[in-house]
């Protein structure tokens, strides 16, 4: 597998709550995604990022915000989760550049908000 | 924006025979189109992909045929085994930087 880490892999949290999840990759490439996988909706953009400080906005982004100071690190809040934020999420990197956008998947992080 | 519709949710076929997936999209400037296989619990990979200026490619037991007019394209196991047993999602790509992904097709392969 790519270097691609997320962290927490599990988090079981509060409605109300903010949530930070991590995307790390040692790549060093340019582009990084942030999906949710829900049954029956397959993968949802949330928001990608195109370097250090470009982001935009994807197919679900209400309720979501996100950040990326350095190339390795890519980051997704939930600033007051919500039941509906339930969902296993997914980071991916890409470098269209060298590898013709093939996108490398991180291993998950499964979110509960009770 | 772009839109990928994915057909059929659930496929079961008996092992030894062949699976076709199909998908469509609405954006005539899409032109990458990835598959992802994803087994149970695990992340999805990359298993082939075509670009707009072709209209076939294989890789062993799979292929994937593009026709543009049309805006759809398929993915093609033959020969199944029981490791093909997966979720699978076809792509396109409106945007070099961004991916839609389909709603994802659940292969079962039966022994």
């Amino acid at each position: 597998d790519a270097g691609i880490t997320q962290s927490p892999r599990h988090k079981v949290t509060e409605t109300g709550t903010p949530v930070t999840l991590r995307c790390h990759q040692t790549e060093n490439h340019r582009y990084m995604y942030w999906y949710r996988q829900d049954p029956g909706h397959g993968l949802r953009l949330i928001h990608y990022s195109y370097g250090v400080k470009d982001t935009d906005k994807g197919e679900v982004s209400d309720g979501y915000s996100v950040s990326r100071s350095k190339t390795e690190d890519f980051l997704l809040t939930l600033e007051s989760a919500t039941s509906s934020q339930t969902s296993v999420y997914f980071c991916a990197i890409s470098d269209r550049d060298r590898t013709n956008n093939e996108q490398f998947f991180g291993p998950g992080t499964r979110l509960t908000v009770l | 924006g772009e839109n990928v519709e994915q057909h059929p949710s659930t496929l079961s076929v008996q092992e030894g025979d062949s699976a076709v997936i199909k998908c469509t999209y609405s954006d005539s400037a899409s032109n990458y189109f990835p598959w992802y296989k994803q087994e149970l619990g695990k992340r999805p990979q990359l298993i082939i992909d075509i670009r707009s200026n072709v209209g076939e490619k294989k890789d062993q037991r799979i292929a994937v045929t593009l026709n543009k007019t049309a805006k759809h394209f398929s993915l093609h196991i033959t020969e199944t085994q029981p490791e093909d047993s997966a979720v699978y999602f076809c792509a396109a790509t409106p945007r070099d930087d961004k991916i839609i992904f389909g709603k994802g097709t659940r292969l079962h392969i039966l022994p």
